[in-house]
């Protein structure tokens, strides 16, 4: 049983670019939320998707995107990209509010 | 909204010896907790949770958790660590308050001398 997938695993970026970050849930979960967790912090939450609606953002600029899809997979967008963009971008699927499955992550490195 | 503090930043023990991790979070009523341990390199991955019921629980490898209400306190304990438990720990709480999302302490990063 496949867990939560996300790709690519590690990427770099140059300051002002855009990055698109790719998630794929647990089969049969239909929740997708993204976090950021920068080093030495702990994930802070970006958005959670439900059945392809927004169910909810962090505290977030405008540059954060995400969307999900018939499939349930997410992708996540940041335009404009900073420095302080560099993070661990991690995804984590549910069935319901009880259990969250996080994926290995994206690690982006902005310079 | 909801909080968790990890007052913890970094605990450095011998192998064997007794480990407590402490977590705190902000208000009462319902509360959904959880331990996630994070190894060098590798993915979060849920050590236990609390829902209901029983407040000691327990969880993979030999980790367990006692909810106190009363303390609004989820602390994590292990009677014997061993060096393969070097790694961040976050407590976590679900806040219901807009979505059901998952907020994190700042962490605790526990080395365990060999």
């Amino acid at each position: 049983d496949a867990g939560v997938t996300q790709s690519p695993t590690h990427l770099i970026k140059t300051r002002g670019q855009q990055v698109t970050l790719r998630c794929s849930p647990i089969s049969g979960h239909k929740s997708v939320s993204w976090y950021q967790q920068v080093l030495g912090q702990g994930p802070q939450f970006i958005f959670q998707y439900y059945e392809k609606e927004e169910r909810g953002r962090g505290n977030f600029p405008d540059r954060f995107s995400a969307r999900q899809f018939p499939n349930y997979s997410s992708e996540l967008n940041v335009n404009a990209l900073l420095l302080g963009d560099s993070a661990l971008y991690l995804c984590a699927s549910s069935s319901d509010s009880y259990g969250y499955t996080f994926g290995s992550g994206t690690r982006l490195t902005v310079v | 909204a909801q909080s968790v503090s990890q007052h913890n930043h970094h605990v450095i023990l011998s192998e064997a010896a007794s480990l407590e991790l402490g977590c705190n979070y902000s208000y009462g009523g319902t509360v959904n907790l959880f331990w996630y341990v994070q190894y060098p390199g590798q993915h979060l991955q849920l050590l236990l949770k609390y829902f209901s019921g029983d407040p000691l629980v327990k969880g993979i490898k030999g980790f367990e958790a006692e909810f106190i209400k009363s303390k609004f306190s989820f602390n994590l304990r292990k009677p014997s660590v061993q060096w393969s438990d070097t790694a961040e720990y976050f407590c976590a709480v679900i806040d219901y308050s807009s979505a059901s999302k998952i907020i994190f302490g700042s962490g605790t990063r526990l080395s365990i001398r060999p």
